[in-house]
């Protein structure tokens, strides 16, 4: 079955400074989507990023990641931290199939420090 | 944008009661999941229903738990009986029909306490 893999779990930046987050995946069927979630304290995820286009880069909120099919790689990325940053972030992908199914990592904790 | 409602928003039970977790989906989807998250862990998938049918479940989705959406009701989540280890926020997702990038859209989460 499909899996990503978030190689960090606790990730701590200084404000101002570029941070990066690593995902993964691991696909035996035809992947419609790739997603960066990000959950704020006490909040429910929520979408930062989708991509489903091979070698294009998305942006939204400072973030950007671009899908890499022969790196099998979504990577997170902000060329300058800030403290509102602080949140758990999710890779998830989404399979093209009939059950619809959603595999997410298991979160990178961000914390930016001052 | 689309939103996710989930009733209640804190659930205190004894354990061994039974407890049922209500989701209002977004109101044209068809595709519908329950999350677990313990305090201060990630996020993990319990079950995955289309319908009328769990297409998916994991390790985490005991005998005890079931889920339903009777006639476009509410998806519920149903744990009986419950457990100490079933205290945990409870997230509610759903996502339209497939094709597209279409993501899952979450609600708020119960926060369930099982005594």
């Amino acid at each position: 079955g499909d899996s990503v893999t978030q190689t960090e779990g606790l990730v701590t930046v200084t404000e101002g400074l570029p941070v990066k987050l690593n995902c993964t995946y691991q696909t035996t069927y035809l992947t419609i989507a790739f997603f960066w979630y990000v959950q704020y304290l006490n909040e429910a995820p929520q979408v930062l990023l989708k991509s489903s286009t091979d070698n294009k880069r998305t942006e939204h909120q400072g973030f950007h990641a671009t899908l890499h099919k022969s790196s099998s790689s979504f990577h997170l990325q902000k060329s300058s931290a800030q403290l509102s940053d602080s949140a758990l972030y999710y890779c998830a992908l989404r399979e093209n199939t009939g059950y619809q199914n959603f595999y997410f990592g298991k979160g990178t904790s961000l914390t930016v420090i001052p | 944008g689309p939103k996710v409602l989930q009733i209640p928003s804190h659930q205190i039970i004894d354990m061994g009661q039974m407890v049922t977790l209500n989701c209002d989906p977004v109101s044209n989807h068809l595709y519908f999941y329950w999350y677990k998250q313990i305090l201060g862990q990630q996020m993990e998938f319990l079950v995955n229903f289309y319908n009328g049918k769990v297409m998916e479940k994991s390790k985490l989705f005991k005998d005890q738990f079931s889920v339903e959406r009777p006639d476009g009701s509410y998806f519920t989540l149903k744990i009986q009986p419950t457990a100490l280890e079933d205290s945990a926020v409870y997230f509610c997702a759903s996502s339209p029909d497939w094709g597209g990038s279409y993501e899952q859209y979450f609600g708020p989460g119960t926060r369930l306490t099982v005594l």
